[in-house]
């Protein structure tokens, strides 16, 4: 199994740009998130996933939409990259049955100059 | 609004000590915390987990303390090495669908040879 894998791991975004930050899992999961970490900040979370076809916002989701068509696939997509989206990005997985601990991707670093 | 918070943002601790890194919590209704490492570059890893019907848990070298009374979780580790070096979260499970979790800001925990 590879995990929770995530690409790409670093982009550099001009403002108005737009880009997908890709998200697939192979453990079957129903549950998965983003979050963005800010320096020396903890983790909020964006958008998430209980399941293929149902998508809900999370914390800070202005800017930012999602899709689940496959139980695999959580793309992240940023229509017009502002200078406050620059962060790290992690999207995270979880089985519903089998408890709350997370797996989290490896992150992608996107800056937004 | 309801949020977990840590006390200290930075620990030093020398190597072969105990640390114990603290966090506090706001939301009386939360059922279930978590702590996470957080590697440099890397994302959030489970370490350990506890539901509020419990005041103690241990796993391999760490033990998680959970006192509801005042609201307050923390993190024990044993015997601390050099590879535990990292920040810690941790993390309350909302209330609600979707097994949303918030994650406090972040203990970075440095280890001195």
């Amino acid at each position: 199994n590879a995990g929770v894998t995530q690409t790409p791991k670093f982009r550099i975004l001009k403002i108005g740009q737009s880009m997908t930050l890709q998200c697939t899992q192979d453990m079957n999961h129903n549950y998965m998130y983003w979050y963005r970490q800010d320096p020396g900040m903890g983790l909020k979370l964006i958008y998430y996933s209980v399941g293929a076809g149902i998508t809900d916002k999370g914390e800070v989701p202005n800017g930012y939409n999602v899709s689940r068509s496959t139980t695999e696939d959580f793309p992240l997509r940023l229509e017009l990259a502002a200078p406050s989206q620059t962060s790290v990005y992690f999207c995270a997985s979880i089985d519903r049955d089998r408890g709350l601990g997370y797996t989290f991707g490896s992150g992608t670093r996107l800056t937004v100059v | 609004g309801e949020s977990v918070g840590l006390h200290l943002p930075t620990l030093s601790v020398q190597e072969g000590d105990n640390s114990i890194i603290n966090c506090a919590y706001s939301n009386s209704a939360s059922d279930y915390f978590i702590w996470y490492k957080q590697e440099s570059g890397k994302g959030p890893q489970f370490i350990i987990d506890i539901r509020s019907n419990m005041d103690k848990r241990q796993g391999q070298r760490v033990t998680v303390l959970l006192n509801k009374t005042v609201k307050h979780l923390s993190l024990q580790i044993a015997a601390t090495q050099p590879g535990d070096s990292a920040v810690y979260f941790c993390a309350e499970k909302l209330a609600g669908g979707g097994n949303k979790l918030t994650f406090g800001t972040g203990t970075q925990l440095k280890v001195e040879l």
